[in-house]
């Protein structure tokens, strides 16, 4: 069954920093990695999807960055702004089998201090 | 362009009653989710539809079905509700099933079961 952890489950930093968020998975069969955000009492935004043959997805400030074969993600955010405070999600769409959904992490809380 | 709706946006629910939350895209996308997100669980995969006459069991299914009658709509229907389905309960869709293609959220349900 695949697993998705994301670290540190919370983070707070002063704006203007670059900061990185990690996500981890434990099958590295997946089609696709998404990065989400989700606002408080809202639903799910998406910002980057990687392919499983990509390395990396570039938005605006936002890189996001997938190494399959470790199980590794991370969404790196540069020059941070108070409007970039959420939760942010990264998930996995499995190539395995199983159910044809999303498995996601348990999210980082960001805030960014003005 | 509305995107995905989601009615209601909150009900309390009795024990044991019968409740359906109905989830419409006018995007014409022919995969269609629901999941449910609950603290420190994160989000769940509940049930799936690929497409239009088809739906797939997630990794939740339990005490709940769904129904694809037609592209646009994709109601979750709990049939005899209890506390444990408390939950914050959102809809997603995507262009194709999901292995190449973002996934869009509606804003959720937020569903309290007495």
């Amino acid at each position: 069954k695949q697993e998705v952890t994301q670290i540190p489950a919370a983070l707070s930093v002063p704006e203007g920093e670059n900061l990185v968020l990690n996500c981890s998975f434990t099958d590295s069969a997946i089609y696709n990695l998404q990065w989400f955000r989700q606002d408080p009492g809202k639903g799910l935004t998406s910002l980057l999807l990687i392919q499983s043959s990509q390395r990396e997805q570039t938005s605006g400030r936002l890189n996001a960055s997938l190494d399959k074969s470790s199980g590794r993600s991370t969404l790196y955010i540069a020059a941070s702004q108070p409007g970039d405070s959420a939760t942010y999600l990264c998930a996995v769409y499995n190539s395995g089998g199983g159910a044809d959904g999303l498995t996601f992490g348990k999210g980082t809380h960001l805030i960014i201090q003005p | 362009i509305a995107g995905i709706t989601q009615a209601p946006t909150s009900q309390i629910l009795a024990a044991g009653r019968r409740m359906t939350l109905r989830c419409t895209q006018d995007m014409r996308h022919n995969a269609m989710y629901w999941y449910r997100q609950d603290l420190g669980l994160g989000l769940r995969l509940i049930h799936y539809s690929n497409t239009a006459g088809t739906t797939g069991k997630g990794e939740v299914p339990d005490g709940y079905s769904v129904s694809r009658a037609n592209t646009d709509d994709f109601p979750l229907t709990l049939a005899s509700a209890v506390p444990s389905q408390t939950s914050v309960y959102f809809c997603a869709s995507s262009p194709t099933s999901g292995n190449t293609d973002t996934q869009y959220f509606g804003p959720g349900t937020r569903l309290t079961v007495l």
